[in-house]
């Protein structure tokens, strides 16, 4: 089946400690997104990657990292920075072509610190 | 920066009612996209739109991208209890230029449906 996956579904952490949430995707998208989600809220932009080996910060960067050393991985690391990093992450691919320029999401890990 | 409003932000509704919801912007969007979100689950995408004046269906679900491009809103006809769901709006100035495909969402409107 071709489609994004997140790993874990569900981590908690204890504050002061980094975790990295993992998401693959096999759709072949160069792009990808790392979103946060807060309840009653909409999705804010965490970083992007446009093509391998090259992420920019979304608006809300601070107190988290990333890598995209292969086109179907996107790791985001939540750092001890982050001062309230309990939330519902979201990862996103996007496909762009003649007619169409959208985004597919993951199903989200829910991050909870301790 | 750019700011979507989504209105409403929860509607209670009997099955088989219509549902309405729309969301506007400060700014102009190229592309605007409407999703559902299942509690704990990723959003799923319903509906793209990317002409301003566009009128698109999907089954029972209709949108339309509004003529200033500031604007976008969802029809649900005939709802069913499976509706129950957060639906957000989304606008992207599209690609290409320094959009990068950011999203820019609204807030969210929570549906409930009464069987």
């Amino acid at each position: 089946d071709g489609g994004i996956t997140q790993s874990p579904k569900y981590l908690f952490r204890k504050e002061g400690q980094n975790v990295t949430l993992s998401c693959e995707q096999n759709l072949n998208h160069d792009a990808m997104y790392w979103y946060r989600q807060d309840p009653g809220q909409g999705l804010r932009l965490i970083y992007y990657s446009q093509i391998v080996n090259d992420f920019q910060k979304g608006d809300i960067a601070e107190g988290y990292s990333v890598s995209r050393e292969k086109k179907e991985s996107f790791p985001l690391t939540v750092t001890s920075a982050q001062k309230n990093p309990t939330a519902f992450y979201l990862c996103a691919s996007r496909v762009t072509g003649r007619s169409t320029d959208t985004q597919y999401f993951g199903p989200g890990t829910r991050l909870t610190v301790l | 920066g750019q700011q979507l409003n989504q209105s409403p932000q929860s509607m209670f509704i009997q099955e088989g009612e219509d549902v309405s919801m729309n969301c506007t912007s400060s700014s102009i969007f190229n592309t605007w996209l409407w999703y559902k979100q299942d509690p704990g689950e990723g959003p799923v995408l319903l509906i793209a739109l990317y002409k301003a004046g566009e009128l698109t269906s999907n089954g029972r679900l209709t949108a339309q991208f509004g003529i200033t491009r500031k604007d976008s809103f969802l029809n649900i006809s005939a709802s069913i209890p499976s509706d129950v769901g957060i639906y957000f709006c989304a606008g992207q100035l599209g690609a290409g230029g320094t959009s990068y495909g950011k999203l820019t969402f609204g807030q969210g409107t929570i549906l409930t449906v009464h069987p």
